[in-house]
């Protein structure tokens, strides 16, 4: 069973707040990645990274930043949300190398009001 | 760059039914293939998996065989159960970086 945890769970904010979604795993991959799940359950890579230090963005464009300072650690930022941030945002890792498996986290179903 | 088709969903089928959702992919140099289900609520987890071509991924009673002649990797599973309901995610990586189908919704009904 993959040990990746994400929190919260769910959240329901309103326009304008700053909010940050935790990721972390427990099994010490280097690759990390943060997707966005539209409601026809299409998956969109929003951000990842190889490594400590290292991020970039993904396919699409997004407003959110991240940061990797620990290899464990994750964390996706909104500084300002909308409601067009309203989705469900999943974390995954993998360790490095040319062919290995994602894990994914649970997901945060963001609603921002 | 790389591709991966899957086959529109919504599919719906009744309880013991076989089960085909077609991959089809492109991509650079060998990639390894993956299907990944979701369930509701839930993040996606990894179903199986082909590494190389020829090989066969089973896990669950699904199974799906990587042939790299027709760059497909079709899932197939002989009798559906209810709580196979979920969505379906084919998926490749080919140096380093993945690439998902849209993923099929699967409907099984008592």
């Amino acid at each position: 069973e993959a040990d990746i945890y994400q929190t919260p769970r769910y959240l329901v904010i309103g326009t304008g707040k700053k909010i940050t979604l935790e990721c972390s795993q427990t099994m010490g991959h280097d690759k990390m990645y943060w997707y966005q799940q539209d409601p026809g359950m299409e998956l969109h890579l929003i951000h990842y990274s190889y490594g400590v230090n290292s991020t970039e963005k993904g396919d699409l464009s997004s407003e959110s930043t991240v940061s990797r300072i620990r290899t464990e650690h994750f964390p996706l930022t909104l500084e300002s949300a909308r409601p067009s941030h309203t989705s469900q945002y999943l974390c995954a890792s993998s360790e490095s190398g040319t062919t290995n498996e994602q894990f994914f986290g649970p997901g945060t179903r963001l609603t921002v009001l | 760059g790389n591709s991966v088709t899957q086959m529109e969903g919504p599919v719906t089928l009744s309880e013991e039914a076989f089960l085909t959702i077609n991959c089809t992919y492109t991509a650079t140099g060998y990639p390894s293939l993956f299907w990944y289900v979701q369930y509701p609520g839930e993040g996606l987890q990894l179903l199986l998996k082909a590494t190389k071509a020829d090989d066969k991924g089973s896990n669950k009673g699904f199974e799906a065989t990587y042939r790299k002649e027709t760059t497909s990797f079709h899932l197939e599973k002989g009798s559906v159960q209810v709580s196979d309901s979920a969505v379906y995610f084919c998926a490749l990586i080919s140096a380093g970086k993945s690439t998902f189908g849209d993923g099929t919704t699967l409907t099984v009904k008592p």
